[in-house]
């Protein structure tokens, strides 16, 4: 048990196009999760946490118009970069907790910004 | 702020090797340790953790101690197997403002074990 599917997990756009990337609990319901990315030879950087049926929360320096984040169900929460560039180009990864400490991981979206 | 600092990769090693991993933190308060791994094509699993100072984590092999003193958690296996080749990443817990449990990462160490 406890599966977060992540998707896609590879996608190219053109600058100035939004990507929208979704992250699902196949087996649990997940009344947070949370965004994070990685930029080559980096740590995972918190972006924002989602509470579903309530806005996200944003970290210092994220810009929330940037990268929107609804949390629209107990089992899917979506992130959206809107107006995409190549400085947003990246390993984007989602986590959920079943109620617990423990995280549980999707497999990440390799974002490619051309 | 909290920060996790790890040993820096690549790392390639012979099957039946010893293997550390150095792990060590910075922290306000008393955080949870971790060690997560990611094989190829999937996501982060949870490999093992530790609560607290002195806390011994042990999965698949693989151990690490919480040294307070030191504020390290360096991850240990006596000898590697080839299905050990992956990427570790190594964090810190602590609860956020928003009551949650908050992780903060290291780069982690991709390591690669040859037959």
């Amino acid at each position: 048990g406890a599966v977060v599917s992540q998707h896609p997990s590879r996608v190219i756009c053109k600058s100035g196009t939004s990507v929208k990337i979704e992250c699902r609990s196949l087996d649990f319901q997940a009344t947070t999760m949370f965004w994070y990315r990685q930029f080559p030879k980096q740590s995972l950087m918190l972006m924002a946490t989602s509470n579903e049926g309530s806005k996200a929360t944003y970290e210092q320096g994220v810009e929330k118009d940037k990268f929107l984040i609804n949390h629209a169900s107990l089992t899917l929460s979506t992130l959206t970069v809107t107006s995409a560039h190549p400085e947003d180009s990246s390993f984007y990864i989602c986590s959920a907790n079943r109620g617990g400490a423990e995280a549980f991981f999707g497999q990440g979206t390799r974002l490619t910004v051309v | 702020g909290d920060s996790v600092t790890q040993m820096e990769g690549p790392v390639t090693l012979s099957e039946e090797a010893f293997l550390t991993i150095n792990c060590t933190y910075t922290a306000t308060g008393y955080p949870s340790l971790f060690w997560y791994v990611q094989y190829p094509g999937e996501g982060l699993q949870l490999l093992l953790k530790a609560t607290k100072a002195d806390d011994k984590g042990s999965n698949k092999g693989f151990e690490a101690t919480y040294r307070k003193e030191t504020t390290s958690f360096h991850l240990e296996k006596g000898s590697v197997q080839v299905s050990d080749s992956a990427v570790y990443f190594c964090a810190l817990s602590l609860i956020s403002n928003f009551g949650n449990e908050k992780l903060t990462f290291g780069t982690g160490t991709r390591l690669t074990i040859i037959p």
